[in-house]
């Protein structure tokens, strides 16, 4: 079975870094990207950026460039979304996702989400 | 960057009825690259329908889509129970892959 099974939810103070991780199973990791996608809390979906595991090739929404960093590694089948000083408006929910098949940039497997929580 | 538009924001309806929802994209989407999600709360998206007008694995037919260039539709023939939920279209043509704001179907 295809999956995509993320880290737990953290609660952070400002300032402090955070990594999340999306790992995925049941398939070749390195032959799909894989994106993550922020929602801030009752709002809509954000597209933050994918990277290409099998190069590491990495692709930012201007929106989110310079403000996260996103990982992988293949030997271990994870990505990752990094923060290196986290502000009171990170809070969201964070899904890492990958296409539906190696033909498509369409979206078809979505990890459980990780909820971030920053707070004084 | 491809901005997405919806409408309506909010849809009221009954079970049973019609319920059709618009994505508009400031430029053409490239090869009908347009795929539409459901959202209920605490859940991740679910894949409703993509390249515009092709259905998801296990999605039922009440469900269909259509459109091209910069207007797009999403159509649910009868209200189900289940399908009350928060409904959103992106665009997987062009980098980043942007969403619309989503339209939320509720119960009137």
């Amino acid at each position: 079975e295809v999956q995509l099974v993320q880290s737990g939810a953290e609660v952070k103070k400002p300032g402090e870094s955070l990594k999340i991780s999306c790992k995925g199973s049941g398939y070749s990791f390195t032959s799909y990207w894989i994106g993550w996608v922020r929602q801030m809390p009752g709002k809509g979906l954000e597209w933050m950026g994918i990277i290409y595991p099998g190069d590491s090739d990495t692709r930012y929404s201007p929106s989110f460039q310079g403000q996260v960093t996103i990982s992988a590694d293949k030997t271990i089948s994870t990505a990752y979304l990094q923060w290196s000083s986290l502000k009171a408006s990170d809070t969201a929910m964070y899904y890492c996702a990958r296409p539906e098949n190696p033909y498509t940039n369409c979206v078809g497997v979505w990890g459980q989400g990780t909820l971030v929580t920053v707070s004084s | 960057e491809i901005v997405l538009t919806q409408s309506p924001g909010t849809l009221s309806l009954s079970p049973g009825e019609r319920a059709t929802l618009s994505c508009r994209a400031s430029q053409s989407v490239s090869s009908s690259y347009l795929a539409w999600y459901q959202q209920k709360p605490g859940q991740a998206p679910r894949l409703l329908i993509y390249g515009a007008s092709s259905r998801a694995t296990g999605i039922p037919d009440r469900f269909s889509g259509s459109g091209s260039g910069t207007d797009f539709t999403l159509t649910i023939s009868r209200l189900e129970p289940e399908d009350f939920a928060v409904y959103y279209c992106q665009q997987y043509g062009n980098s980043p892959f942007t969403f619309g704001p989503g339209t939320k179907v509720d119960i009137k």
